[in-house]
């Protein structure tokens, strides 16, 4: 079976500051992994995403992740966050068509 | 654009009432999901459908029904409202499954059962 694990549920971090959301994945086959943001009373749309090949990809708004797989990893990154990055970031990973979303972590962006 | 598109936005109802959580995408999507989302809890799947006439259970289906007569609308319907029901839903889509393809989400539907 497949499992997420967001190993945070709040992060702050100081404007301009750099930040990495965690997440790690169990699965004994390989999986594609996903991330998601949710912005205040919005619904989620896609941030980035792995199907295969080159393990870090790059996403919108300046986001990127890497896919480690003898970690079981696929931790988000940004090197300078803005105000605008304020919202719920959830990790994903499917397999066939069945998908299994994180908990959720929320960034704090602090003035 | 307009994607998926779900209603109403917010409802607060009695317990023991019923409605129905409208959802229509426009992409020609063949798989349609209902999510709940709970503080803290993540998504959790309710009811999915791969295609019209065709629905199935999710991780919890208790409470809810649905329908899919149409590619275009997938309907949830929630009987003998309860306080547990308390949350925000969110209706989705997808192109062939969730596999690989992008999973496209509604702006959500805030439901109140006091």
């Amino acid at each position: 079976a497949q499992s997420v694990t967001q190993l945070d549920s709040q992060v702050p971090v100081f404007e301009e500051a750099p930040v990495e959301l965690r997440c790690n994945y169990s699965s004994s086959v390989s999986v594609y992994l996903f991330w998601y943001v949710q912005y205040p009373n919005q619904g989620l749309q896609l941030l980035l995403k792995y199907l295969s090949g080159s393990t870090l990809v790059k996403g919108i708004n300046g986001f990127e992740a890497e896919f480690n797989k003898s970690q079981t990893s696929f931790h988000l990154r940004k090197p300078s966050v803005h105000i605008s990055d304020t919202a719920e970031y959830f990790c994903a990973v499917s397999r066939d068509d069945k998908i299994i979303f994180g908990k959720g972590t929320r960034l704090h962006i602090l003035p | 654009n307009a994607g998926v598109t779900q209603t109403p936005k917010f409802r607060i109802l009695k317990i023991g009432q019923s409605m129905t959580l409208q959802c229509t995408q426009d992409m020609n999507h063949n798989y349609m999901y209902w999510y709940r989302q709970d503080p803290g809890m993540g998504l959790k799947l309710i009811y999915y459908s791969v295609g019209a006439g065709i629905t199935d259970k999710g991780e919890v289906p208790n409470g809810y029904n649905v329908s899919r007569s149409t590619t275009e609308d997938f309907p949830l319907r929630l009987e003998l409202a309860a306080p547990s029901q308390t949350s925000v839903y969110f209706c989705a889509s997808s192109q062939i499954g969730q596999g690989r393809n992008t999973i496209y989400f509604g702006e959500g539907s805030w439901l109140t059962v006091v």
